[in-house]
């Protein structure tokens, strides 16, 4: 596996159920991001990671849980979600958390359905 | 309120042909501004960047163009491909583009690129 992968990359749940996105990087980078894009709206910014520390939480609920247990892993634990929830979640890495923004790579994306 | 907007969701061109897309912003602490492109069922990858010290970038066929006083940024592809069909997410940053916690990304537009 090169670059970054993503899975599961769909999902669909109940708003009582609970799962987890995961993303791994292949890239030796030590950043990694959380973003949501909502149909017809803005890729969004949810949560950095720098070297395993969050260091970034755009007012995200807290039904939505990161967790990354090093440089190379980073999960999105998902609890009670509500059908506006629903949307595509893609996570990035970057080299170095002050780089260049291009600096990230994107994985493919989970996209998540709640039902 | 969305800080960048990308008014045409979609954009139908000839094969050969110049393609132009286009992004509007309204912080004018922007001052970094790049361009993604997304196929289907793949994450975002970074394609072109321009700094808000420069009016224009040229990348092969592809060159952006910012006008300052407007607030307004173009993608131009000259000459368009079939293989360019894809949705193009216009972004900004502030800080030079060196702080990747402020990336605020347009809702992208849809380009496709016909024989």
């Amino acid at each position: 596996e090169t670059g970054v992968t993503q899975t599961p990359r769909h999902l669909v749940m109940g708003m009582t159920n609970k799962k987890s996105l995961k993303c791994e990087q292949h890239l030796g980078h030590n950043a990694m991001y959380w973003y949501k894009q909502s149909a017809k709206k803005p890729l969004e910014l949810m949560f950095v990671y720098n070297f395993k520390e969050q260091t970034e939480n755009n007012s995200v609920p807290s039904r939505f849980s990161p967790e990354c247990p090093n440089s190379s892993h980073l999960f999105l634990h998902l609890h009670t979600l509500q059908p506006e929830d629903s949307a595509l979640y893609l996570c990035a890495s970057s080299q170095e958390p002050s780089g260049r923004v291009e600096t990230q790579y994107f994985g493919p994306g989970t996209r998540l359905l709640v039902l | 309120d969305q800080q960048v907007k990308q008014n045409s969701p979609s954009l139908s061109v000839q094969e050969g042909r110049i393609s132009i897309l286009n992004c509007d912003y309204t912080n004018s602490m922007f001052d970094y501004f790049l361009w993604y492109k997304k196929y289907p069922a793949e994450g975002p990858t970074f394609l072109i960047s321009i700094s808000s010290i420069k009016d224009k970038n040229e990348d092969g066929r592809f060159t952006v163009f910012l006008n300052k006083s407007a607030k307004h940024l173009s993608l131009h592809i000259v000459p368009s491909q079939p293989g360019d069909s894809a949705v193009y997410f216009c972004a900004a940053s502030e800080s030079d583009g060196y702080n990747t916690d402020k990336l605020i990304f347009g809702t992208g537009t849809r380009l496709q690129v016909f024989p």
